[in-house]
């Protein structure tokens, strides 16, 4: 599976589009693009996941670079309930999906 | 649907007792994961199953380690004896290779371990 980087925090207004990183430089041909987040205490939740082309979802929206070397998953309206950490994970469909150390989302008032 | 059911959702044990896991995926779903969380080490995965057969357990630290899916709503994660070093939240998910391209993964809910 291809590694990812994602920096370890940032934080974003209540209200405002929350736009996280990921670098994925190594991803192949055949290699999706997931995004998971796991809010404190619980199982991690799928948010989205793309190929090549963005993708948009009732939660979340993905847009993938056109080398596909990187992608920006953006929250168009934080809530504090987005407060959590953010997995970038890039892998085939039929792969193990390994985690990061992902990207703690703080939502401020 | 119920979702992915893990229990006990807290366990406390003494060093060198055996401890059980329990997990019973989502129905359809025919791929099952186990995973392990700590501070330090973050997400591992430890071993997974398609068809209630085991794919690949690269990740079970060692012998103490084993898991079973004895069919397709059922799996055990055992820890014979266990460490204090065990300690950890583990989740157990699920998924169909259909579902792994449309909507991912589903994990339960955890369940806390603590060994004293």
């Amino acid at each position: 599976d291809a590694k990812t980087t994602q920096p370890t925090s940032m934080d974003c207004a209540e209200g405002r589009a929350a736009n996280l990183p990921c670098n994925h430089s190594t991803i192949s041909g055949n290699e999706y693009v997931y995004w998971y987040r796991q809010i404190h205490s619980q199982g991690p939740q799928y948010i989205i996941h793309g190929l090549k082309n963005n993708e948009t979802n009732e939660m979340a929206s993905l847009i993938i670079t056109e080398d596909r070397k990187s992608s920006t998953l953006i929250l168009p309206h934080a809530t504090l309930r987005d407060t959590a950490v953010y997995y970038c994970i890039s892998g085939s469909s039929a792969s193990k999906i390994i985690f990061g150390s992902g990207t703690r989302l703080s939502i401020r008032p | 649907d119920a979702g992915v059911i893990q229990s006990p959702r807290h366990e406390v044990t003494e060093m060198g007792q055996e401890v059980t896991l329990r997990c019973k995926p989502i129905s359809g779903h025919d791929y099952l994961f186990w995973y392990r969380q700590t501070m330090m080490r973050g997400l591992e995965l430890l071993i997974y199953f398609n068809n209630n057969v085991p794919i690949d357990d690269s990740g079970m630290p060692e012998d103490r380690f084993s898991a079973k899916m004895p069919n397709a709503s059922f799996s055990t994660l055992k820890i014979q004896p266990s460490e204090p070093r065990d300690s950890a939240v583990y989740f157990c998910a699920s998924s169909s290779r259909q579902g792994i391209s449309s909507y991912g993964y589903t994990f339960g809910s955890g369940t806390r371990l603590t060994v004293v």
